[in-house]
């Protein structure tokens, strides 16, 4: 079993581009939930996706939006980058109330 | 709203020795999940310990174990006899199971185990 795996692990990108972030869920789970982590901080929930549907968001603005494909996996965008967006994005997979997180994917934005 | 706080922002301990973690959280909800989980320098966070909010049994996983007091909102966790492994980030996190599960969590503690 692979678990939870993101791509790519680094990313740097310039403010006002856009950017993609995968997640591939641990093998049976249906749920991906994404995370951003600012540096020195407890991770902040984006939001949830289950049966290819967003089912709660947290308090992030429009410019964050994402998809889940019907094999589970996800994609987290971001659209008009700030240099606020820096962060660690960890994605993680359930199937009932227990989160396995992948390895994170590190974004910096100059 | 629900909130969990870690007051310790950084802990250091030698080898060998126990350590206690603190976290407070406050919520309005009768039935959730408490977590520890560690992050180290690799970034993957890893679960080490959960318990139901119905079970008054404190959990315990090897050297790790937990003091949930939930009249206090109190969930702190104890590591004996620490190893240089578990040189980590700590975050404590709550859920609530029912409906779109989301993880809230404290700001972490940074715990550091020396030789």
């Amino acid at each position: 079993d692979a678990g939870v795996t993101q791509s790519p692990t680094h990313l740097i990108k310039t403010r006002g581009q856009q950017v993609t972030l995968r997640c591939s869920p641990k093998s049976g789970h249906d749920t991906v939930s994404w995370y951003q982590q600012a540096l020195g901080q407890g991770p902040q929930f984006i939001f949830q996706y289950y049966e290819e549907e967003e089912r709660q968001r947290g308090n992030f603005p429009d410019r964050f939006s994402g998809h889940q494909f019907p094999n589970y996996s996800s994609e987290l965008n971001v659209n008009a980058l700030l240099l606020g967006d820096s962060a660690l994005y960890l994605c993680a997979s359930s199937q009932k109330d227990e989160q396995y997180f992948g390895p994170g994917t590190r974004l910096t934005v100059t | 709203a629900q909130t969990v706080t870690q007051s310790q922002p950084e802990m250091s301990v030698q080898e060998a020795e126990t350590v206690t973690l603190s976290c407070t959280y406050d919520t309005s909800e009768s039935n959730y999940y408490l977590f520890w989980y560690k992050q180290p320098p690799s970034r993957q966070m890893i679960l080490v310990i959960r318990q139901e909010a119905y079970k008054q049994q404190n959990a315990t996983e090897n050297r790790f174990s937990v003091n949930f007091q939930k009249a206090a909102k109190s969930f702190s966790l104890k590591i004996s006899d620490s190893q240089l492994g578990d040189t980590a980030m700590y975050f404590c996190a709550f859920i609530v199971p029912q409906g779109a599960q989301k993880l809230v969590f404290g700001q972490g503690t940074r715990l550091t185990i020396n030789p």
